[in-house]
């Protein structure tokens, strides 16, 4: 079935620092790519949704210039949390879409980044 | 509002119980209905898509009310297996044939044995 690999699967930072996360769609084309944050016994927050070779669209109250999203191919979208702060930390996942309409609109999730900021 | 609201939890049951999950969602708009799970610090998996004919996966029954804009999830004899988070997620239009997915808060279910 169709995978989605997401890098890395944790990671802790300084405050202030940048952190890459990656996801890349290991057998298929990943026409759309959402990123989702999820705090701590909340659901998952859709901050962004972009196409590949488009700027992405950010959900209202998600800052663009602090999540900066890439999705230059259609197998590898990035998520970078510009100068991270502890309030930043939290479970971050994306959602590769092949834009198939059935049976589930072709969403594959990654296995998530988790993210602490010290 | 939330866009799509849920009974938080948590639901303790014993073994072999049935249970059922609730779920409004406020945008009319909405086009698809799934219900995922997620397990602790995992990500979300899909559990099945709902029709507003409702439909059915061996313990799990799921129905649609359109109408109402209510999602419910009926678990038949309840496993330990089954305790989770049940998220109740629609899809809002997003260009094309894609939808974006709106997670509700979740439901968490304890199967007791």
């Amino acid at each position: 079935g169709a995978v989605v690999s997401q890098h890395p699967s944790w990671v802790i930072c300084k405050s202030g620092t940048s952190v890459k996360i990656e996801c890349r769609s290991l057998d298929f084309q990943a026409t759309t790519m959402f990123w989702y944050r999820q705090f701590p016994k909340q659901s998952l927050m859709l901050m962004a949704t972009s196409n590949e070779g488009s700027k992405a669209t950010y959900e209202q109250g998600v800052e663009k210039d602090k999540f900066l999203i890439n999705h230059a191919s259609l197998t590898l979208s990035t998520l970078t949390v510009t100068s991270a702060h502890p309030e930043d930390s939290s479970f971050y996942i994306c959602s590769a879409s092949t834009g198939t309409p059935l049976p589930n609109y072709g969403y594959t999730f990654g296995s998530g980044t988790r993210l602490t900021v010290v | 509002r939330k866009e799509v609201e849920q009974d938080p939890g948590p639901f303790n049951v014993p073994e072999g119980a049935t249970v059922a999950f609730n779920c409004t969602y406020s945008n009319s708009a909405s086009q698809s209905f799934f219900w995922y799970r997620q397990d602790c610090r995992k990500e979300p998996k899909l559990l099945m898509s709902v029709y507003s004919s409702g439909n059915e996966d061996g313990r799990f029954t799921a129905q649609l009310n359109r109408a109402s804009q209510y999602i419910s999830l009926l678990i038949r004899d309840s496993k330990l297996s089954d305790s989770a988070t049940y998220l109740c997620v629609v899809g809002l239009p997003w260009g094309g044939a894609t939808n974006k997915l709106i997670f509700g808060t979740g439901t968490l279910l304890a199967v007791q044995p």
